[in-house]
């Protein structure tokens, strides 16, 4: 299994451009997020999926878009980039249920400038 | 709302130490607790999980407890490597929805 994965990562945009980072992971786990992380900060939840179809909102999730039509893939848009969103982002998943341990991705570090 | 707590921010100890790391949260009601390591400049690698009806977890060298109702847990690493040098961080898990609570981290040197 290759776990989860997430592409690209590094991305340089540039302030109002739009784009896609995927994360897709082949465990077939119903629960997938993103989160970002920021010096100081820690790391912060932008947007969750429970399974296919149903999608929700975590701490930090303006400027931010997801979807998930399929179990295997969770794409994060960002619509208008700004220079608040220069973080790295970290896409995780896990089997359903509320006892289950997390897997990450190796992150996409994205700057916009 | 949760928060996580881990102090120090950072640590240096020689290498051979037996070492305690701390992590604290203010809401008990958790379903599990998870520590990572985080490498400079790449993703986070679960160690352990807890979950909220166990007291602890042992993985190698490294040992983590669980005290719900203080909102404490520990990681311990038994005599301490280079190697182990790495941030580690601490995270939550409540509501039923998998959503975790990340503490900021302990950044480790292990120094030979």
């Amino acid at each position: 299994n290759a776990g989860v994965t997430q592409t690209p990562k590094f991305q340089v945009l540039k302030t109002g451009q739009s784009m896609t980072l995927q994360c897709a992971q082949d465990m077939n786990h119903e629960y997938m997020s993103w989160y970002r992380q920021d010096p100081g900060m820690g790391l912060r939840l932008i947007h969750y999926s429970v399974g296919a179809g149903i999608t929700d909102q975590g701490e930090v999730p303006n400027g931010y878009n997801v979807s998930r039509s399929t179990t295997e893939d969770f794409p994060l848009r960002l619509l208008s980039a700004a220079p608040s969103q220069t973080s790295v982002y970290f896409c995780a998943s896990s089997p359903a249920g509320s006892y289950n341990e997390q897997f990450f991705g190796p992150g996409t570090r994205l700057t916009v400038l | 709302k949760q928060e996580v707590t881990q102090i120090p921010a950072a640590l240096s100890v020689p290498e051979g130490e037996n070492l305690v790391l701390n992590c604290s949260f203010t809401d008990s009601a958790i379903y599990n607790l998870q520590w990572f390591r985080q490498d400079p400049g790449k993703g986070l690698t679960s160690l352990l999980l807890i979950q909220s009806s166990q007291r602890e977890q042992t993985s190698g060298r490294l040992n983590a407890s669980l005290d719900k109702s203080s909102g404490r847990s520990t990681l311990y690493i038994a005599a301490s490597q280079p190697g182990d040098s790495a941030t580690y961080l601490c995270a939550v898990l409540t509501g039923a929805n998998s959503k975790l609570t990340f503490g900021k981290g302990i950044t480790l040197s292990v120094r030979p």
